[in-house]
């Protein structure tokens, strides 16, 4: 079976633009999380979305949005970008709700100038 | 709130050698307990985890006792291989249902020389 899927792969951006980065799940999982995870430090908690509603937020700025789609996959966009925004992105993927282990893309690195 | 405490890399072993690698974790609820392991240019692969105290996670030789009199989650490896060199992460589940929000450790980067 396919493992979580994100695109694109790498991007660079200056600052100002937005970006759109998008995920697929594990077929038969709901939920999706997105993570930050700037250089060097552990991925931080950017949003959870189960059933296409949001059910958790981290302690980010509100450039930063979320969907979810009717097939589960999600999309993430950031407006106005800024140079902190700088990292890898990653999504993970799970069955629900009830303490299930999350799966994780390979991410998506992204760079703004 | 919750949060991870791991033990800071750089770490640098020999061939078979045996591995240790801290963490610790807020004591907040009942939290699930994960190991994640990031190889260079790539995501993150779960390694390990454990749902419940005296719990022990297991695979590819690597072990962790979720501990919770010691609020602790350590990583062991009996014998490393070159291959081991990696990022590893302990990170912990929500206190509460509700969300999947993990919480993760800042990694430690192992390397194991021939």
């Amino acid at each position: 079976d396919a493992g979580v899927t994100q695109s694109p792969t790498h991007l660079i951006k200056t600052r100002g633009q937005q970006v759109t980065l998008r995920c697929s799940p594990i077929s038969g999982h709901k939920s999706v999380s997105w993570y930050q995870q700037v250089l060097g430090q552990g991925p931080q908690f950017i949003f959870q979305y189960y059933e296409k509603e949001e059910r958790g937020r981290g302690n980010f700025p509100d450039r930063f949005s979320a969907r979810q789609f009717p097939n589960y996959s999600s999309e993430l966009n950031v407006n106005a970008l800024l140079l902190g925004d700088s990292a890898l992105y990653l999504c993970a993927s799970s069955l629900g709700l009830a303490r299930e282990t999350q799966y994780f893309g390979p991410g998506t690195r992204l760079l703004v100038l | 709130g919750d949060s991870v405490t791991q033990m800071e890399g750089p770490v640098t072993l020999s061939e078979e050698a045996f591995l240790t690698i801290n963490c610790t974790y807020t004591a907040t609820g009942y939290p699930s307990l994960f190991w994640y392991v990031q190889y260079p240019g790539e995501g993150l692969q779960l390694l390990l985890k454990a749902t419940k105290a005296d719990d022990k996670g297991s695979n590819k030789g690597f072990e962790a006792t979720y501990r919770k009199e010691t609020t602790s989650f350590h990583l062991e490896k009996g014998s490393v291989q070159v291959s081991d060199s990696a990022v590893y992460f302990c990170a912990r589940g929500p206190s509460n249902f509700g969300n999947e929000k993990l919480t993760f450790g800042t990694g430690t980067r192992l390397t194991i020389i021939p």
